[in-house]
């Protein structure tokens, strides 16, 4: 069955940066994207942005471009998702959901991972 | 950016009541629109897309409509399960693709 593992909680410092990753089994992960979204304690979803699994094409939130990378491993399945200049902010849980595999494919993120917290604390 | 506003905000319903809540677009998305449910301490679950096409496994009960700028979710009859956050999210086709949520109705027990 499809399955998205996410890596383990963070704590950070303010100004440093953080990668997440997302281990994709049970599906072709080059047939899909992956979309990220996070969610600030008792706040709503936010999206952050899509990486294809096919070709690596991005796109990200306006808000957060040029703070946020994402990156896949075709070899291993898995999506990396860099955050940096952090700020508490940014403290929230972090989630990768598959999505399509083209920003021209219009789709919904049908599965999710568990989450990521991470927190941003000097 | 398109912007996505939900209403109500907070819904309270007694079991096996209907609910019916709102999202709308701040411009045509078509039917590039999904519904999630978000219970504490989990992740979202797709509940529905395309605005009205139920995802695998999800009851009956539920159900979508509208196009252009105007959704609507309904929950025929409110079990106890069904009581979390719901958040509605525009996935329009280029440009831009920039895919935003509504910032969700509570659907809590009267």
């Amino acid at each position: 069955q499809v399955q998205l593992v996410q890596s383990g909680p963070e704590v950070k410092k303010p100004g440093a940066s953080v990668n997440v990753s997302c281990r994709a089994t049970g599906y072709s992960f080059t047939n899909y994207g992956i979309n990220w979204v996070r969610q600030a304690p008792g706040q709503g979803l936010e999206w952050m942005g899509w990486i294809s699994g096919y070709n690596g094409n991005t796109n990200y939130a306006q808000k957060l471009r040029g703070r946020v990378t994402m990156t896949t491993d075709t070899s291993t399945k898995t999506a990396y998702m860099e955050l940096r200049s952090l700020t508490s902010d940014d403290t929230a849980f972090y989630y990768c959901a598959r999505g399509p595999r083209s920003v021209v494919l219009p789709a919904p993120s049908d599965y999710w991972g568990q989450g990521t917290l991470v927190t941003v604390s000097s | 950016e398109i912007v996505m506003t939900q209403s109500p905000a907070t819904l309270s319903v007694s079991p096996g009541e209907r609910a019916t809540f709102s999202c709308r677009a701040s411009q045509s998305i078509s039917s590039n629109l999904a519904w999630y449910q978000q219970k504490p301490g989990q992740a979202p679950r797709l509940l529905i897309y395309h605005s009205s096409t139920r995802a695998t496994g999800i009851p009956a009960r539920f159900s979508g409509s509208g196009s252009g700028t105007e959704f609507t979710l309904t929950i025929s009859s409110l079990q106890s399960e069904d009581f979390a956050d719901y958040y509605c999210q525009q996935y329009n086709n280029w440009p831009p693709a920039q895919w935003t949520f509504g910032q969700g109705t509570k659907v809590e027990i009267k």
